[in-house]
């Protein structure tokens, strides 16, 4: 079946550091990527996504690309601030005719400290 | 401005008495799902109603399920709960579910805690 690997956290970071967390899938056809993020006490919020081989999502200065190649869609940011401190779910969804669902990975927790 | 609401955030309950969790959402979406989360692992997604259409997963328990009386709200039952239940609950909507395009909205979770 369809499955999502990402790197394991916690991850504890220095403000302004570079940011890379890993993802990759392992799903038949042509599945869309998604970035959530889960700041604490909230509910999940889609940070990016992308539908298509090479497509990059972008959003508050994280960006991911859909690597077929490599069946990867890592996050990065080049600057991380205390606020992105949260878990970072990446996530699949492949068309299954009207019973699609997404696929979640483990969830990396990022902490930022000043 | 919140779009899903889960009431209760936290809801503690008993071993083997039924608990209902709720969610509602003011996005007038057609689908709502109900995913359980537990401790450092992924959300898993029990159900989902298309509009009035439920879909059940192949894996959800028998002991779980789920009304929706309307558009804007959802329910997750759980008719006797036990201890390996305990676990985030976590709803979501979306417009439609054609594939990839359209995104799915969470609310905040309910934290389920079986004593």
């Amino acid at each position: 079946g369809d499955s999502v690997t990402q790197m394991e956290g916690p991850v504890t970071l220095s403000e302004e550091a570079f940011l890379t967390i890993n993802c990759t899938y392992t799903a038949t056809g042509y599945p869309s990527l998604f970035w959530y993020v889960q700041y604490p006490g909230e509910g999940l919020q889609l940070l990016l996504k992308a539908t298509k081989a090479d497509d990059k999502g972008s959003n508050k200065g994280f960006e991911a690309t859909y690597r077929k190649e490599t069946t990867s869609f890592h996050l990065e940011k080049g600057s991380v601030q205390v606020s992105d401190s949260a878990v970072y779910f990446c996530a699949l969804i492949k068309s299954n005719f009207g019973n699609e669902k997404l696929t979640f990975g483990t969830g990396t927790r990022l902490t930022i400290i000043p | 401005d919140a779009m899903v609401i889960q009431n209760p955030r936290y809801q503690v309950t008993q071993f083997g008495k039924p608990v209902t969790l709720s969610c509602s959402q003011t996005l007038n979406h057609n689908v709502m799902y109900w995913y359980q989360q537990k401790s450092s692992q992924a959300p898993k997604l029990l159900f989902h109603y298309y509009d009035k259409d439920f879909n059940n997963e192949a894996d959800t328990p028998d002991n779980f399920q789920s009304r929706r009386p309307n558009t804007s709200f959802c329910f997750l039952d759980i008719r006797s709960p036990g201890l390996g239940d305990a676990a985030m609950y976590l709803c979501a909507t979306s417009r439609d579910r054609t594939g990839g395009l359209e995104t799915q909205y969470f609310g905040p979770g309910t934290r389920l805690l079986v004593l």
